[in-house]
Parts: structure tokens; sequence; C-alpha cells
């Protein structure tokens, strides 16, 4: 199946100081993407969708300051956590779809372990 | 939006037994139902997947049932291994709205 990359796999980082997870998709191009957010042993909550070219579509509750989303080419998104706090420490998480269509197998970066401390 | 509901949160059965996950979801628009492995600490991982315009779909010891009007999917293992366990997840997206929305995951404990 089609490879998302999904780096770093853990960082640990001082309160106030801003994180960047890069989310690429090896083997297809991706006009969007999705990022996750997964709390210990809970679910993964989509925080917002990735556009190639334009703006992120951030869902309700997801500052949208904080959580810096770029698209810059279909192969890679980046999200960057901005001026990161303790409650930020999370299991980031990015997806991609390969193709357009409706029924497209969804495939995960290998997640991101942010610690902030 | 879409809310998908998942039970239970836990299930631990016996090797060889079966194993029955089930997920609700609301908006009758949706179209694409997949199910995901997730291992700790790993990626989750596609295991199969059903379109709405299909009742039931077979993969050797895993098969998932739809029902369109009553809104809700089935995952069942049959003669479960102890390398089954994992947390499993089910979820839902509608045409215009690629995102997967999850539900709330299973925890499958197999016990030797």
């Amino acid at each position: 199946g089609a490879v998302v990359s999904q780096h770093p796999s853990w960082v640990i980082c001082k309160s106030g100081t801003s994180v960047k997870i890069e989310c690429r998709s090896l083997d297809f191009q991706a006009t969007t993407m999705f990022w996750y957010r997964q709390f210990p042993k809970q679910s993964l909550m989509l925080m917002a969708t990735s556009n190639e070219g334009s703006k992120a579509t951030y869902e309700q509750g997801v500052e949208k300051d904080k959580f810096l989303i770029n698209h810059a080419s279909l192969t890679l998104s980046t999200l960057t956590v901005t001026s990161a706090h303790p409650e930020d420490s999370s299991f980031y998480i990015c997806s991609a779809r390969a193709g357009q269509g409706s029924y497209t197998e969804a495939f995960f970066g290998q997640g991101t372990r942010l610690t902030v401390v | 939006g879409e809310n998908v509901e998942q039970h239970p949160s836990t299930l631990s059965v016996q090797e060889g037994d079966s194993a029955v996950i089930k997920c609700t979801y609301s908006d009758s628009a949706s179209n694409y139902f997949p199910w995901y492995k997730q291992e700790l600490g790993k990626r989750p991982q596609l295991i199969i997947d059903i379109r709405s315009n299909v009742g039931e779909k077979k993969d050797q010891r895993i098969a998932v049932t739809l029902n369109k009007t009553a809104k809700h999917f089935s995952l069942h293992i049959t003669e479960t291994q102890p390398e089954d366990s994992a947390v499993y997840f089910c979820a839902a997206s509608t045409p215009g709205r690629r995102a997967l929305t999850f539900g709330s995951g299973t925890r499958l404990q197999v016990q030797p």
C-alpha cells in the first residue's frame, strides 16, 4: 500500500517553544491531508484538514493560531505547535487518502509523540 | 457533523472464540466505513472496509456488515488469535467530507 511518513516520531520540548511536525506522502500525491490528535487510550480526533495551496480547515475548538498547518506541495504537510504548553502533550498523527474518490483508503503516518516540559 | 459511536470499549475473549464490535453513525450521507487496527504506539492499519452499496464483506477471518437503514455496522472476527489483540476503530466518511470520523475504539484482548 501507499506510504505516509511522519517526522519526528517523538519530541520533547520546553514550554513556550514551537515544534514542527512533517507529514509526507512518499509514493502518491495528496491534495488533502488530515491531522489528528490522540490522547492515551482514546480515539483519533480530527484537528484540521490540510489543503494543498490553500488554507487549512480547522475543526471546531481547534486554535488555528496555535496549530499552524502548511501544505506547500502535493507530498508535504507540516503542523507547527506554537508556544507549546504541557497540555499540548499528545500523540499527533497525520493521514492522507490516495486519489479523490469516496472509497480510497486512508494511510497514516507513524505518529509523533509530543511531550512539553 | 458526523458522530460515530462504538461498543464495547473493551472486549476479552478466549482464543478461538469470535469477537463482535458494533458502531453506529449519525449522518445518513456517509458512504464509506473502514475498520482500523492499532497496536500500542503504532499507526492505525486498515483491516477491512465497506461501501454503502454493500451489505456485507468478508476477508478470511474478518467480516463487516452494514445496515444502512439502522445506520450501524459491525466487525466480526472469527477464530480469534492472540495476535488479534489490539485496539480496533471504526470510522465513517461522507462524499463531501473526506476526513474520517472515528469511533471511540475497542480494546480487544484475546486470551491464549
